[in-house]
Formats: structure tokens, sequence, C-alpha cells
């Protein structure tokens, strides 16, 4: 079956643009996660959702940032008025029930690159 | 808190050789660890976990892990590398006890199998 999408595989913008990071989860998981992974890191968590519930959004680097994912399904990560230090590979990944014991399914992840 | 070190930025490993990926954890609570794999542009792909249960773990192609409580660690083992094996390492941990459903990863180890 389908994995998790994400698009776009690669963003390009200029400092203060903002920018819109959609996921495609695996059609039926309750759970999804974005990270931001820098160069030379592991994933780093910004967000949860369970549903269309944002449950913890204590990793989001400043208020810059913003997710949704209104119906459930599909998230969206908004980044405003984007700077340099935001340039990361933004991963999301989901998982098919809350609770965490099971493992997360990875998307190929979006690289931003602000200029 | 929770935290997640693999020690080795690198490990290097002949073809048919046996080859280990090191880590170890803090945490709190009970430890869920998990070990994903990371190829080229590509995103993390599951590998393993431990929840409870048996010390050692198997999991895909021919990986498998061992849970240390005394030494907190969850070391990556595979018995005969593979070239096809070079890819990069992850070491995830969630702590089981708390209710948070928030992994921490480790920096990465790059695998590098030699023909």
């Amino acid at each position: 079956g389908a994995g998790v999408s994400q698009s776009p595989r690669y963003k390009v913008a200029k400092r203060g643009q903002d920018v819109a990071l959609r996921c495609d989860p695996i059609s039926g998981h309750v759970s999804l996660f974005w990270y931001q992974q820098a160069l030379g890191q592991g994933p780093e968590f910004l967000t949860y959702f369970q549903n269309e519930a944002q449950l913890d959004k204590s990793g989001l680097p400043s208020d810059r940032f913003f997710a949704e994912r209104p119906e459930g399904s599909v998230s969206t990560l908004k980044i405003q008025r984007t700077q340099q230090e935001d340039s990361a590979v933004y991963l999301c990944a989901s998982s098919l029930v809350s609770g965490g014991t099971l493992e997360q399914y990875f998307g190929p992840g979006t690289r931003l690159t602000v200029t | 808190a929770q935290s997640v070190a693999q020690p080795e930025d690198q490990v290097n490993v002949a073809e048919g050789n046996p080859l280990t990926v090191k880590c170890t954890y803090s945490v709190s609570g009970n430890p869920y660890l998990f070990w994903y794999v990371q190829y080229p542009n590509r995103g993390l792909q599951f590998l393993l976990k431990y929840i409870t249960g048996d010390n050692l773990v198997k999991g895909s192609y021919g990986f498998e892990a061992e849970f240390n409580k005394s030494q907190t660690s969850f070391h990556l083992k595979k018995p005969s590398a593979l070239v096809s094996d070079s890819a990069l390492y992850f070491c995830a941990v969630r702590d089981g006890s708390g209710g948070s459903y928030i992994p921490t990863f480790g920096r990465g180890t790059s695998l590098i199998v030699h023909p």
C-alpha cells in the first residue's frame, strides 16, 4: 500500500517568505508527527496530532511555525516569514494508533532551503 | 527528561563481518526503544523495537538488538554485514511510563560496509 507522502520534496524560499509543507499519512493512521532534521542530526520533535487534535506543539521553535490537520488525515506545516535557521529537512511520520508502542512510518521529507 | 547517545558518528566494517552500532539511553520510566535506518533522500524506515519481554529483539533485514537494562544500552547488531546495509542508523527512546508519546532520537551513526 501507499506510504507516507510529503510535498514538495524540495523548497527554496527567500528569507521572509511563507511556506506550506504537506503531509499525506497512511490512510487510517491516528497519530501524526512532524519533525525537523538538521544536517548531521537526528529528527527533532515539532508537533503531534491524534486525529485532528493537536495534542502537543511544544517542539515548534517559534510562533512563526503553525501546523494543522483539520480532518484528521492530511496535515500542513506552515512557516511564516522564513529565516535562514529554518533551513532543514522536515519529516512527517504517522502511526496506526496513539500510545507510542508502535513504530512510526516516515515520509521522505521536504528539504527547505531559505536563502 | 529522556536522551539517546550514539557515541560513534561512523562505523566501518568489511562485508561478511559482524557489525555493531552502539546506543545508550536515559529515561526516567520504562524505556521503549527503536532502531530506524535512513537511506539517502528517503525517510526513516523502522528496523526493530523493544517494548517488553525478551531482551534480544530480532528485526528486519537480519538485524537484531539487545536490551541491557543495567548498562542502559540497546546496541544494534548483525552477524554478517552486506554492502547494502550501508546507511544512516538512528536509535530512539520513549518513556513508556509517563504517558508521553514523543520519541527522542540520537544523532545517527553512519554505517559503511566495504566490499
